[in-house]
């Protein structure tokens, strides 16, 4: 099965705080992905890579970056945290070139900012 | 605009009974359609994928059909069970386009 694990479940930080989410995948995936999901709103493609090295922007990159050192780690950067981006943040991996495009989603990081 | 909307917040119904969600899109050009089902703290597990010229797909309980004229997708849960309360998102893949998600409906079957 494949496992994509977040670093952690809940994290609580204060504004201004540079953040760091780590996403790690065991099954050798090209694609990575970052979302956010908010009540209402669905889940929104914040970044995502399809190598190593490689970052493209999402529908809302905006106080995000990225950085794929490795095939199986994908981390999210919050520059200077803010209260807007208090969510649920979920990491997916995918395999690149199959039809179906399944995404494989962590459990997810509730982050809240104070 | 671009949007892609699940018909209800939340639906309720009766174990055994049939649960019907729905997935509606506007000015998209779609490709595929996922469904997927997400439980409280977990991500979203894909469960069917139709493509833009197919009209319905089954798996076990779950069919869904796909009507790109209507622009709108049906995920039914046939014999319903108190086991599959959880939230429902549907993605749509449109061409030349990353995924794009629903809100999600929760569903609650009662027993």
């Amino acid at each position: 099965d494949v496992k994509v694990t977040q670093s952690s479940r809940y994290l609580v930080k204060r504004t201004g705080e540079k953040v760091f989410l780590e996403c790690v995948q065991d099954m050798d995936h090209e694609n990575m992905f970052w979302y956010r999901q908010d009540p209402g709103l669905g889940l929104r493609l914040i970044y995502f890579s399809y190598d190593v090295k490689m970052k493209e922007k999402g529908d809302i990159p905006e106080g995000y970056s990225v950085s794929r050192e490795k095939k199986e780690r994908f981390s999210l950067i919050l520059e200077s945290a803010s209260t807007n981006q208090t969510s649920m943040y979920l990491c997916a991996s995918s395999l690149s070139g199959s039809a179906k495009n399944i995404q494989y989603f962590g459990a997810g990081t509730r982050l809240s900012v104070l | 605009s671009q949007k892609i909307e699940q018909n209800s917040e939340a639906l309720n119904i009766q174990e055994g009974k049939t649960a019907t969600l729905t997935c509606n899109y506007t000015n998209y050009s779609p490709a595929y359609l996922q469904w997927y089902r997400q439980d409280p703290g977990r991500g979203p597990v894909f469960l069917l994928l139709i493509r833009e010229n197919e009209k319905e797909k089954r798996k076990e309980r779950l069919k869904v059909t796909f009507d790109t004229t209507l622009k709108q997708s049906l995920f039914h849960i046939t014999a319903s069970q108190p086991a599959d309360s959880a939230t429902y998102l549907c993605a749509l893949k449109p061409y030349g386009q990353n995924f794009v998600f629903g809100p999600g409906t929760r569903l609650s079957v009662l027993p």
